[in-house]
């Protein structure tokens, strides 16, 4: 069955500093990945999303991920935090059926 | 352009209570449809999708039932609600046409069952 780590529930990075967050999955099967952003009391909203092809995606908002299959992950990175980058963050795989979220990782930015 | 609603956004309701919230897309047809649920500093848990009109599969049973009137509109009830009820829920959409299709989430339902 596929599932999805989040390493780390809550993240603190300084405004300007690198942000990483970590996100692993387990699947049989090629996965189709993506990280959605959420924002207080606000739906989810794509940041990007892998599927096939070159395997480091670039988003919105100066995210990027990289998907690496050799070590089952798709990790998101920014390299210069920004106050408005704090909120949820929600790594998800789908296979050929439903669409499997991890746990999220709340990231906050420290002035 | 397609867009996505919910209503209402916020409700407070007593146990043992009925519910219904409501999810509407526009700009688009046969779209599949899902309903999730966000408890407190918890991640999502999808409660019910659907593929088509009166097509309703069920994640996680419970006191809770979805239904599909129409092609665009995907409706959460239950007859009596529990306080493990409460929670963010958010009703999404995606085309279903193909493996790898993002969903696109409406703005959220926050129910406080008190």
């Amino acid at each position: 069955a596929q599932s999805v780590t989040q390493l780390g529930s809550h993240v603190s990075v300084s405004e300007g500093a690198l942000v990483l967050l970590r996100c692993n999955y387990s699947s049989s099967v090629p996965p189709y990945l993506f990280w959605y952003v959420q924002y207080p009391n606000q739906g989810l909203q794509l940041l990007l999303k892998y599927t096939t092809g070159a395997t480091l995606v670039k988003g919105i908002n100066g995210f990027e991920a990289e998907f690496k299959k050799s070590e089952t992950s798709f990790h998101l990175t920014k390299p210069s935090a920004h106050m408005s980058d704090a909120a949820e963050y929600f790594c998800a795989a789908s296979g050929y059926d439903k669409v499997i979220f991890g746990p999220g990782t709340s990231l906050s930015v420290i002035p | 352009s397609q867009t996505i609603h919910q209503w209402p956004a916020t409700l407070v309701q007593p146990v043992g209570s009925p519910l219904s919230l409501e999810c509407t897309v526009e700009g688009t047809s046969n779209p599949n449809l899902y309903w999730y649920r966000q408890a407190a500093g918890r991640g999502l848990q999808l409660l019910f999708y659907s593929v088509g009109i009166g097509q309703i599969s069920s994640e996680v049973p419970q006191n809770l039932s979805a239904s599909r009137p129409q092609d665009r509109q995907f409706i959460l009830s239950s007859k009596k609600l529990l306080l493990s009820d409460s929670g963010f829920y958010l009703c999404a959409w995606s085309t279903g046409t193909e493996p790898g299709d993002e969903q696109y989430f409406g703005p959220g339902t926050r129910l406080t069952v008190t």
